[in-house]
């Protein structure tokens, strides 16, 4: 079975421009989900998905994070402009959850940005 | 809203040496509790997870866990730590809302 695919794995931007990152969930999961890991700290959830609906979004800086999920299988972030305090490994994970919350998430090796 | 604390921002043991790393959180009732390993550069792996039933919880890799709700803890341990175990782990609680909290880690270095 194939895993949770992330690209690009790396990206080193300036501030004030704009980046996106692209992620394939496991077939057939249901939620997905992405988190932004900064150093030295756990993953913080930015944005759930349930299908191509949002289920959360309350930590997502909505001035310039976006994120969307066409129809209900891959997803792409988005932040625009970047700032330094953006840098930061974002990981996207999947769960065959229908919402329940006790199925476990897989996660992708991540996307590393670095905002100079 | 739930909460998860790892008290312990880095452990180090020797290798062959018993481990424990703890993990307390805050909820109104019984979450879904998790630890997961992350190697460097690599994404979250799923070590073991605990929904109700039998506290005492086994996981990958010789990995267990045990679920104390009279101390809000669901502590990791391994009898016998491997040099291949150094990682970060991560404690997560899911509550009421679904929504997954990572605490903020426990960096595991093994000395040979």
């Amino acid at each position: 079975e194939a895993g949770v695919a992330q690209s690009p794995r790396y990206k080193i931007i300036e501030k004030r421009q704009s980046v996106a990152f692209w992620c394939n969930p496991i077939s057939g999961h249901a939620t997905l989900y992405w988190y932004q890991q900064i150093l030295g700290q756990g993953p913080k959830l930015l944005i759930q998905f349930q299908n191509n609906g949002v289920v959360d979004d309350s930590q997502l800086p909505k001035d310039r994070f976006s994120a969307e999920r066409l129809k209900g299988v891959d997803s792409t972030l988005k932040i625009q402009p970047a700032k330094l305090e953006d840098s930061a490994v974002y990981l996207c994970a999947s769960s065959p959850s229908t919402g329940l919350g006790n199925t476990e998430a897989f996660f992708g090796q991540g996307t590393r940005l670095t905002v100079v | 809203a739930q909460s998860v604390t790892q008290p312990d921002i880095h452990i180090t043991v020797s290798e062959g040496a018993s481990l424990e790393l703890r993990c307390n959180y805050s909820y109104g009732a019984t979450p879904y509790l998790f630890w997961y390993v992350q190697s460097p550069g690599q994404g979250l792996q799923l070590l073991l997870k605990y929904f109700s039933g039998d506290t005492l919880v086994q996981g990958i890799k010789g990995f267990e866990a045990e679920f104390k709700r009279s101390q809000s803890s669901f502590n990791l341990r391994k009898p016998s730590v491997h040099w291949s175990d150094a990682a970060e782990y991560f404690c997560a609680v899911v509550g009421g809302s679904y929504i997954p909290t990572f605490g903020r880690g426990t960096s595991l270095i093994v000395h040979p």
